[in-house]
């Protein structure tokens, strides 16, 4: 079965802190793929990130950071310097293949709302 | 412009009806999903399907119903027997398993 746990509920920083989010995963395919979702007020999900189960390299894009570690099934996301437009809900999300075949489920965990206070 | 089209924005129904909540996407993706967005409840997933023709039940199927005739359309149906309808639902396409899902803007449904 998959799952995706999202342990934080609500996270509230004041502008300007680094701010960690957490996402763990159970899958039992052969290769997966793992994705982070930003979600605004406005409701439409917008898409972050992309990572596949064979590329461990983490990955930097202006102040937005992810760190992949396979062996505690781990997809974390980091904002450095938070401000006040990163205010939203974040989803981390996990597709898979199965074995000899292919799924194109798409599973989310429960997202954790960040606030970013001025 | 390419993307995806849920309608209505906002929707509201009558204890003991059916509604149907339409998504069309003109990206061309084989794939497309129906979730439901509760407060503290993440997305939970209803149903998907991967090509025209045959769908999948997702965790919280219950209640609801699909069809995908068209590789363009996946409408979602909320039956009188789905006990608590009031929700906020996206739908979402994506071409393959390894490429991120692209979201509609949502339909809220309230039960009156």
């Amino acid at each position: 079965a998959q799952k995706v746990t999202q342990a934080q509920t609500e996270i509230s920083v004041v502008e300007k802190e680094d701010v960690t989010l957490d996402c763990v995963y159970e899958t039992r395919d052969t290769t997966y793929y793992l994705f982070w979702y930003k979600q605004p007020p406005s409701g439409e999900l917008v898409f972050l990130i992309r990572r596949n189960s064979f590329d461990e390299q983490n990955e930097i894009s202006g102040r937005y950071s992810w760190n992949f570690q396979k062996s505690t099934s781990s997809f974390n996301f980091t904002i450095t310097a938070s401000q006040v437009v990163d205010s939203a809900v974040y989803f981390c999300a996990l597709s898979g293949r199965v074995y000899g075949g292919a799924t194109n489920k798409l599973i989310f965990g429960t997202g954790t709302l960040l606030a970013v206070q001025p | 412009d390419g993307g995806i089209t849920q309608s209505p924005k906002y929707l509201f129904r009558k204890e003991g009806q059916n509604v149907t909540l339409s998504c069309e996407q003109n990206l061309n993706h084989d794939a497309m999903y129906w979730y439901r967005q509760d407060p503290g409840q993440g997305l939970r997933l209803i149903y998907y399907s991967q090509i025209v023709n045959d769908f999948q039940k997702g965790d919280i199927a219950e209640g609801y119903s699909v069809s995908r005739e068209k590789k363009e359309s996946f409408p979602l149906t909320v039956t009188s027997a789905q006990k608590n309808p009031t929700a906020f639902y996206l739908c979402a396409s994506k071409s393959t398993v390894n490429t991120e899902a692209f979201f509609g803007q949502g339909t809220r449904l309230t039960v009156v």
